[in-house]
């Protein structure tokens, strides 16, 4: 029972355009939202959170949102950069736990 | 400025064998856990610790065993290995397990196994 779902496992993207990436969770306790950036042959990096009770953050070209309601997460990157290129978690949780989505790999063309 | 060192990046295990991933932090974090990463799974987590002393299962622990003496320290110990525990294992840590979970985890790099 995949409790967060990425269902995009790959995503790619012209530089300078915006990335979306999307998330979606079936468990309403979950109340705490993140994502992470991996590079191939090192761990996970965290990006950016956000908590239940907003429905955006924003953090220099990185932005979520959060959609309670439909129980959707997104992830906006604007404007992407080669750099980006990278696998993206998201991972939703409460109290004690955390779950991890299986990821989508995100390409940025130059 | 270490953060989380994993070792070793890459291990071949023959089934049945034994083996412990070491894993260390300096940033005397509080919280620490090991992942599993499989392709199409995410990562799991396999056991963590709050504490040194304390430590509890996680998602899939069948097969590992681990213990905190230090708070540096939190090795993960494969008791017999299996075909099945052929993946990507990360050790990770925080302050606290809520601070981890609103302000993110450092990960190690990850110890690649695999058992054949």
């Amino acid at each position: 029972d995949q409790q967060v779902k990425q269902n995009s496992p790959s995503l790619s993207v012209q530089e300078g355009r915006i990335s979306i990436l999307n998330c979606d969770y079936t468990n309403s306790m979950f109340d705490y939202f993140l994502w992470y950036k991996k590079y191939p042959a090192e761990g996970p990096t965290f990006l950016i959170s956000i908590s239940s009770i907003k429905d955006k953050n924003e953090d220099g070209r990185f932005t979520v949102f959060l959609n309670k309601s439909a129980k959707h997460l997104s992830l906006h990157i604007v404007p992407s950069q080669p750099g980006d290129s990278a696998v993206y978690f998201c991972a939703a949780g409460y109290g004690n736990k955390l779950v991890f989505g299986a990821g989508t790999i995100l390409r940025v063309k130059s | 400025n270490a953060g989380v060192t994993q070792t070793p990046k890459f291990q071949v295990l023959k089934t049945g064998q034994s083996m412990t991933l070491q894993c260390a932090q300096d940033m005397n974090h509080e919280y620490m856990s090991w992942y599993r990463q499989d392709p199409g799974m995410g990562l799991r987590l396999i056991h963590y610790s709050v504490g040194a002393g304390i430590t509890d299962q996680g998602e899939v622990p069948n097969g590992y065993n681990v213990s905190r003496s230090t708070t540096e320290d939190f090795p993960l110990r494969l008791l017999s290995a299996a075909p099945s525990q052929t993946s990507v294992y990360f050790c990770a840590s925080s302050y606290s397990r809520i601070a981890g979970g609103h302000y993110g985890y450092t990960f190690g790099s990850g110890t690649r196994l695999t058992v054949v």
